[in-house]
């Protein structure tokens, strides 16, 4: 399994506060993504980074913000959380190079009240 | 713009055969692909077809047509364990991200 971890994996926070999720992996990929899965919608995505400091936003990204700032993690920042922010978040790498195939984090369940 | 669209669910039988249809319509297609994903967990990798034709890998195969924009999942000797959703998601170009689309879950009933 690729080395990725997600923390916290469970967050249950009130509308309007900040929330702060994090990414890790241990494979040195260049290229990391935030998704959010929820019914109905399949996984979309929110925004990734193709290197250090260097991103670009995805099909949802309002209400989120990244950064990168070490090639291991990418944080994405929901600076005043809203209940349609309820979901659940997964961390990816991988989508570029010899395969192309992405590996997933466990994944970060986010209940906003 | 893009679209790419599959069953929303399946039902089969356990020891049968079911195929997970998926259409697309993208620019700048370089390959699909199928991820496993199990209620709770994250999605797996199951395959990728970047070429016409069909690709076998034990109970599962993947079929690819892409002139035709279609990619099938191919299940056999269906499982309890094989209850989950399957995702298609196409490689577009460059360095751009993976587009999935919905997914479509599956039941395997006794």
């Amino acid at each position: 399994d690729a080395g990725i971890t997600q923390s916290p994996r469970h967050k249950v926070t009130e509308t309007g506060t900040p929330v702060t999720l994090r990414c890790h992996q241990t494979e040195n990929h260049r290229y990391m993504y935030w998704y959010r899965q929820d019914p109905g919608h399949g996984l979309r995505l929110i925004h990734y980074s193709y290197g250090v400091k260097d991103t670009d936003k995805g099909e949802v990204s309002d209400g989120y913000s990244v950064s990168r700032s070490k090639t291991e993690d990418f944080l994405l920042t929901l600076e005043s959380a809203t209940s349609s922010q309820t979901s659940v978040y997964f961390c990816a790498i991988g989508g570029a190079g010899l395969s192309y195939e992405q590996y997933f984090g466990p994944g970060t369940r986010l209940t906003v009240t | 713009g893009q679209n790419i669209d599959q069953p929303t669910e399946m039902t089969a039988t356990e020891g049968a055969i079911v195929q997970i249809n998926c259409t697309y319509q993208t620019s700048g297609f370089n390959g699909l692909f199928w991820y496993q994903q199990h209620a709770g967990e994250a999605p797996t990798f199951l395959s990728y077809n970047v070429l016409d034709g069909l690709e076998e890998k034990g109970r599962f195969s993947s079929f690819l047509s892409r002139s035709k924009g279609y990619s099938y999942l191919l299940l056999k000797e269906l499982q309890m364990k094989d209850s989950a959703s399957y995702l298609c998601a196409v490689y577009n170009s460059g360095n751009t991200p993976l587009v999935f689309g919905k997914g479509t879950r599956l039941s395997v009933i006794a």
